[in-house]
């Protein structure tokens, strides 16, 4: 079963890009197709989804994100990353990385890392 | 894109049933049947309930059922337990993106 791991700054200053990675294990991020997603949640909010990659390195953004965010694929780590840059206050939020081999569902999820942009 | 609509909270005693509507568009929830719907509990990551609508994930109890009707689609839990009461969001595919609801908070009384 596919484990997911995210780790990267708690802390972020404004203006600055955010930049996290989340470690699969119990499978290789390049065998089979998935869709390696990005997920965050503003404390007491609800799920905001920012984006995902396909396996064959296609992607897709929320449109409200899209000119702030880079998801990327790193096979040699067996890891997917998200670069969320210009950021401001309102970025705040628990991160969550989640795949599945349906673009239509989110089967598995990390456990959520929190990044607090402060300067 | 907005975000799908949801009532904020629910509440059903233990053994009854309640539903949580989600309401979209045709351009997400009307036009594909790719919605489905994630239980989180404070502080924990969400859960896959429902998917496709109406698909259950292995391990997911039967109490759980989707379904959809035009631009809004709904979760049902029947038999509610003390365990159900958490947070609910729907979810849809928009075409080239994928939208959240608000979120439902589930109250078991």
């Amino acid at each position: 079963q596919v484990q997911l791991q995210e780790s990267g700054p708690g802390l972020v200053k404004p203006s600055q890009t955010l930049s996290l990675t989340c470690t699969v294990s119990g499978g290789s991020i390049s065998s089979g197709s998935y869709y390696w997603s990005w997920i965050r949640q503003p404390a007491g909010k609800g799920l905001e989804w920012i984006g995902r990659i396909y396996t064959s390195g296609s992607t897709n953004y929320n449109p409200s994100l899209k000119s702030r965010v880079t998801i990327s694929v790193d096979t040699s780590k067996n890891q997917f990353s998200l670069k969320l840059s210009s950021v401001t206050a309102a970025d705040t939020a628990v991160y969550y990385c989640a795949t599945d081999s349906s673009g239509y569902r989110l089967r598995y999820w990390g456990q959520g890392t929190l990044v607090t942009v402060s300067s | 894109q907005s975000a799908l609509t949801q009532p904020r909270s629910v509440s059903g005693s233990p053994g009854q049933s309640v539903t949580i509507s989600c309401t979209g568009t045709s351009s997400d929830v009307g036009g594909y049947n790719y919605v489905s719907w994630y239980q989180q509990h404070p502080g924990k990551a969400p859960k896959l309930m429902i998917y496709d609508v109406s698909k259950r994930p292995s391990g997911v109890p039967d109490r759980f059922s989707g379904s959809k009707s035009g631009n809004t689609a709904s979760l049902t839990i029947s038999g509610l337990q003390a365990e159900d009461e958490a947070d609910y969001y729907c979810c849809s595919y928009a075409g080239s993106y994928v939208v959240f609801g608000g979120g439902t908070k589930l109250t078991v009384l």
